[in-house]
C-alpha cells in the first residue's frame, strides 16, 4: 500500500523567511513523488515533480529515500506563496499513474 | 488550450436521490480520472481510465457510484443512491497518457447531501 503523510495541516511564516513544507511517504518501491498546489479559487496544478530536478518559483523538494521523504523548501517566502500545497505519489505496477495525496498543508505568508 | 472542463460546479440533493457529474477533459489525453476530496483531506482517486477502458476502479464504491468514457473522451461520474457522506468535490483530472505525467485538474463540482 502506497501511503502520504503531510504532518503539518497549517504553517505560517513572514515574507522573506525560509519555508519547509514536510512530506513523508510509504511505499515498498521506486516512487515517483510530486508537489501540486492549490491557489485561492484556482485549480490543482504541479507545481514539480522529483524526476524533472527543476526549480519552480523557488521551490526545491529533494527525494531522500533513506528517510522516505519528499520536503519542499524556498529560501524566501513570498506573500503569493500562500496557497494549499499537496504531496503525491505515484508507484509501480498496477499503481503507476495512480496519485496518492497527502492531506494538505496550508500556507501563509504573513507581510 | 481549454482546460479541463466540469459541470455542474455545485450541487445540492437530499440523501437518496441520484446526481451525476459531467468531465470534458484536454483534448488528446488519454488518461482520465476523477477523485473525491472530502472537506479537509487531499483528493482520492476513485477512478482511472486509459481512452474508454477502465484501468483502476479499485476505490470506486461500486454499489452506489458508476463510471463511464464511452468514446475515449467525456465521462460522467453517478451517485445513485446518495449518502450523507458523500458530500464532498469531485475532482475530473486527465493526462497525455498513462504513467507518471502531469495531470491537469479541473474546477470540481462540490456536491452537498443533506
Amino acid at each position: 500500500a502506497q501511503r502520504v503523510t503531510q504532518p503539518e495541516k497549517l504553517l505560517s511564516v513572514f515574507k522573506g523567511a525560509p519555508v519547509e513544507l514536510k512530506c513523508n511517504y510509504s511505499y515498498s518501491g521506486s516512487p515517483e513523488l510530486f508537489w501540486y498546489v492549490q491557489y485561492s479559487r484556482q485549480r490543482l496544478q504541479l507545481l514539480l515533480r522529483h524526476i524533472s530536478r527543476e526549480s519552480i518559483k523557488g521551490f526545491t523538494a529533494d527525494l531522500n529515500k533513506g528517510e522516505t521523504s519528499f520536503h519542499l523548501k524556498k529560501p524566501f517566502a513570498q506573500e503569493e506563496d500562500s496557497a494549499m500545497y499537496y504531496c503525491a505519489l505515484s508507484g509501480q505496477g498496477t499503481s503507476y499513474g495512480k496519485l496518492t495525496f497527502g492531506q494538505g498543508t496550508i500556507l501563509t505568508v504573513h507581510p | 488550450e481549454a482546460g479541463v472542463a466540469q459541470s455542474p460546479r455545485y450541487k445540492i440533493i437530499e440523501k437518496r436521490q441520484s446526481v451525476a457529474f459531467w468531465c470534458n477533459p484536454i483534448s488528446g489525453h488519454a488518461t482520465l480520472y476523477w477523485y473525491q476530496q472530502i472537506l479537509g483531506q487531499g483528493p482520492k482517486l476513485l477512478i482511472q481510465f486509459q481512452n474508454n477502458g477502465v484501468v483502476d476502479d479499485s476505490q470506486l464504491p461500486k454499489d452506489r457510484f458508476s463510471a463511464e468514457r464511452l468514446k475515449g473522451v467525456d465521462s460522467t461520474l453517478k451517485i445513485q443512491p446518495a449518502k450523507l457522506e458523500d458530500s464532498a468535490v469531485y475532482l475530473c483530472a486527465s493526462s497525455f497518457q498513462d504513467g507518471p505525467y502531469e495531470q491537469y485538474f479541473g474546477p470540481g463540482t462540490r456536491l452537498t447531501v443533506t
